[in-house]
């Protein structure tokens, strides 16, 4: 089955890099993707990236892809206030998406 | 209206009372999806339906009803439901549900709260 875990809380001071990690076990996942939620908002969409890709950079976003040790990560450079929110991998197979429980990021300044 | 729309944002109920929640999506989509957030866990995929089918019923109790009467329209009914079912209860849609690359749109949710 499906099982993707995060660690639940990152600080990071304002200006640094911010990097979430998270592992899945689906290896037949064909798209991993990364998803925002600020309070009292749903999900949004910040990123995904294709199985057959190791890397992928979207403005401050990068996401790396180790497909064979199923890990994925999210940096996000210069980290500002307005990036303080809930990050949440997920891995797509068929339309299902399973999610992770999400990373609280908080920025201090 | 844009995107996904989700009413109410904020439902108490009692155990025993009936209530709906309501999601439209704007978007010409044709997938639609009920998942169930609580707190630090998994997104839980509940429902999903496509073309108004429904081709997902993740062993969800009765006491939860989905209804999709079009494909911009998706209702979740509820009754008789346990303080355990208080959540935040997200809608999304996608433009098809056999296509891997289809993003999901999410609404802003649902806060319930079972007393």
């Amino acid at each position: 089955g499906e099982d993707v875990e995060q660690s639940l809380f990152l600080s990071v001071r304002e200006g640094d890099s911010s990097v979430i990690n998270c592992t899945y076990t689906d290896s037949s996942s064909t798209y991993l993707y990364w998803y925002k939620q600020e309070p009292g908002a749903g999900l949004q969409l910040l990123t995904y990236i294709f199985s057959n890709m190791d890397m992928k950079q979207d403005q401050r976003l990068t996401v790396l892809l180790n497909k064979k040790d199923k890990h994925l990560s999210l940096r996000i450079a210069d980290t500002q206030t307005g990036d303080s929110a809930i990050y949440f991998c997920a891995e797509k197979n068929d339309y299902k998406l399973s999610f992770g429980a999400g990373t609280t990021v908080t920025v201090r300044a | 209206e844009t995107g996904v729309t989700q009413t109410p944002r904020h439902l108490v109920m009692g155990m025993t009372n009936k209530k709906s929640l309501k999601c439209e999506q704007h978007l010409g989509h044709n997938a639609m999806y009920w998942y169930k957030q609580s707190a630090k866990k998994p997104l839980e995929l509940m429902f999903v339906y496509s073309l108004e089918e429904r081709v997902e019923n993740n062993s969800v109790p009765s006491r939860f009803s989905p209804e999709c009467p079009n494909s911009s329209h998706l209702f979740l009914h509820l009754h008789t439901l346990q303080p355990e079912d208080s959540a935040l209860y997200l809608c999304a849609s996608s433009q098809e549900t056999g296509y891997n690359g289809d993003e999901q749109f999410f609404g802003p949710g649902t806060r319930l709260t079972v007393l």
